[in-house]
C-alpha cells in the first residue's frame, strides 16, 4: 500500500481562497517532501521538511508536519488559477533508510479565475 | 544541463513485444527510480537503484526488469508486454536524504 495517503482527493475553490491538503504516512521519515504535477508533465518539487521540523513556509506555501501523527499538511493561500495541478507528498523510508521514495496518490486541485 | 531525460516520450507495442525505456540524469545523483502512474492510483514505484550496479524492487515490479550499469542511466525493461502495463512512465533521480528529487517528463506506454 501507499506510504503516503493524500486527502482530499479533489478539491475546487475559487481564485483567491485558500487550498489545504493532507497526506498520511505510516513509518518513520527523514524528510517529507510535496510536488505538483501540472496535466501531463513531470513532477516539480515544491518544499521539503525535515523530519525534525515543524512548519516551513515558501512563498505561498506553508507546510506543517506532525510526526507523531504522521501527518503533514500544504497550505496554499491566495490561490491563483495557475495554481490547478495535482500535488502529492512523498516520503523516505527513515529507520530502514533504504532509499525508497514513495509517493501517495494525490490531490487533484482545481482553481476557478 | 539537461536535468533527466526519458527516451522514448511516446510508444505503441503490441502484447508479447519487449521494449526498454531509457531515463538518463546528468546531476551525478546516487539514487533513481522508475515509477508508473495510472488514473488515480497515483505514482506507483517499480524499482529503483541507490547507486550504479545496484537495484531493488518496488511496490509493482513484476513484468520488469532493470539495470544501472552507469550510474548516469537506468533502464526499465519489458520483457513481454501486457495490455496492463498501459500507463505513464516517469524516472527519477535524488542525491539523497534532505534533498529534492528530479524527474522526466514521461514516457507515454500503449500496449494493445
Amino acid at each position: 500500500s501507499q506510504q503516503g495517503e493524500e486527502d482530499p482527493q479533489a478539491l475546487s475553490i475559487q481564485e483567491g481562497e485558500n487550498a489545504t491538503m493532507n497526506c498520511s504516512y505510516k513509518t518513520s521519515i527523514n524528510n517529507l517532501q510535496w510536488y505538483r504535477q501540472n496535466s501531463g508533465r513531470g513532477l516539480v518539487h515544491l518544499i521539503l521538511i525535515r523530519s525534525n521540523e515543524r512548519e516551513k513556509h515558501s512563498g505561498r506555501l506553508r507546510v506543517t508536519l506532525d510526526t507523531s501523527k504522521k501527518s503533514s499538511s500544504l497550505l496554499i493561500t491566495a490561490s491563483r488559477a495557475a495554481d490547478t495541478a495535482s500535488y502529492f507528498c512523498a516520503t523516505d523510508r527513515g529507520s530502514s533508510n533504504t532509499g525508497k521514495l514513495i509517493f501517495g496518490q494525490g490531490t487533484t486541485l482545481q482553481v476557478k479565475p | 544541463n539537461a536535468g533527466v531525460t526519458q527516451t522514448p516520450k511516446f510508444r505503441v507495442l503490441k502484447t508479447g513485444q519487449s521494449m526498454t525505456l531509457l531515463c538518463a540524469q546528468d546531476m551525478n545523483h546516487e539514487y533513481m527510480y522508475w515509477y508508473r502512474q495510472d488514473p488515480g492510483m497515483g505514482l506507483r514505484l517499480i524499482h529503483y537503484s541507490v547507486g550504479e550496479g545496484t537495484t531493488a524492487k518496488g511496490e509493482v515490479p513484476d513484468g520488469y526488469n532493470v539495470s544501472r550499469l552507469k550510474k548516469q542511466n537506468f533502464l526499465l525493461g519489458l520483457e513481454s508486454a501486457a495490455p496492463s502495463q498501459t500507463s505513464v512512465y516517469f524516472c527519477a533521480s535524488y542525491r539523497g536524504f534532505y534533498t529534492e528529487a528530479f524527474f522526466g517528463q514521461g514516457t507515454r506506454l500503449t500496449v494493445v
